[in-house]
């Protein structure tokens, strides 16, 4: 069966800090892989997706960037973190070609302070 | 912009039905999705109904979806307080509602 893993859960960091947010998917291969924000409040904004390694579509510009160095692991970083940048990050996956039913990760909540 | 749209909040007592409403935007959508986050978690697919359809029942769970009027609902029948979560409607360009929050009371 297929699975998900997004880590940390939780992360602390103050402004101008760096970031890496992993997530890997196990079970399947060639997946479609997103990065998705969500504010207090406030639904899901798309950030990235990528349909195979090192392909990487944008979705809003901003101060955060995504790679994808194997089919199945897809990091989002930046390079100085701002208080903007506070959120629940979730990461998902879904079949290529498919229905596009998405399958979610934990998240991870973000505090820049 | 294009947005997904859907009430914030909606509180039923348990044992009733409830009804959560979404507008979408994109009428080329080829499935339509309903999922449900549960505090401090991911999301999870609930149910979806595929474009050519104007009706899904799936247990206590009925969506019916307007094609018209871009509109979409999820029926959740004899609701019961784990129920009590965050449900999304989404399209099928990764464009998601803000998200109703169902709260159930005994």
């Amino acid at each position: 069966s297929q699975t998900i893993h997004q880590w940390p859960a939780t992360l602390v960091q103050p402004v101008g800090s760096p970031l890496s947010l992993e997530c890997t998917v196990e079970g399947t291969s060639n997946p479609n892989l997103y990065w998705y924000r969500q504010a207090a409040g406030r639904g899901l904004q798309l950030l990235f997706y990528s349909v195979g390694i090192g392909q990487i579509s944008s979705e809003v510009p901003q101060n955060l960037s995504a790679s994808r160095p194997q089919d199945r692991q897809f990091i989002l970083s930046s390079k100085k973190l701002l208080l903007s940048d506070s959120g629940f990050y979730l990461c998902a996956w879904s079949v290529s070609g498919g229905r596009n039913i998405q399958y979610f990760g934990a998240g991870t909540r973000l505090s820049v302070l | 912009g294009e947005d997904v749209e859907q009430s914030l909040f909606l509180s039923v007592r348990e044992g009733d039905s409830s009804v959560i409403n979404c507008t979408y935007t994109d009428s080329s959508s080829t499935y339509l999705y309903w999922y449900k986050q549960e505090p401090g978690a991911g999301l999870q697919l609930l149910t979806y109904i595929f474009s050519n359809m104007d009706m899904k029942q799936d247990q206590r769970l009925t969506v019916l979806l307007n094609k018209k009027d871009k509109h979409l609902s999820l029926r959740i029948a004899d609701t019961q307080t784990g129920d009590s979560a965050i449900y999304f409607c989404a399209e099928s360009n990764m464009r998601f509602g803000a998200g109703t929050r169902l709260t159930v009371k005994p």
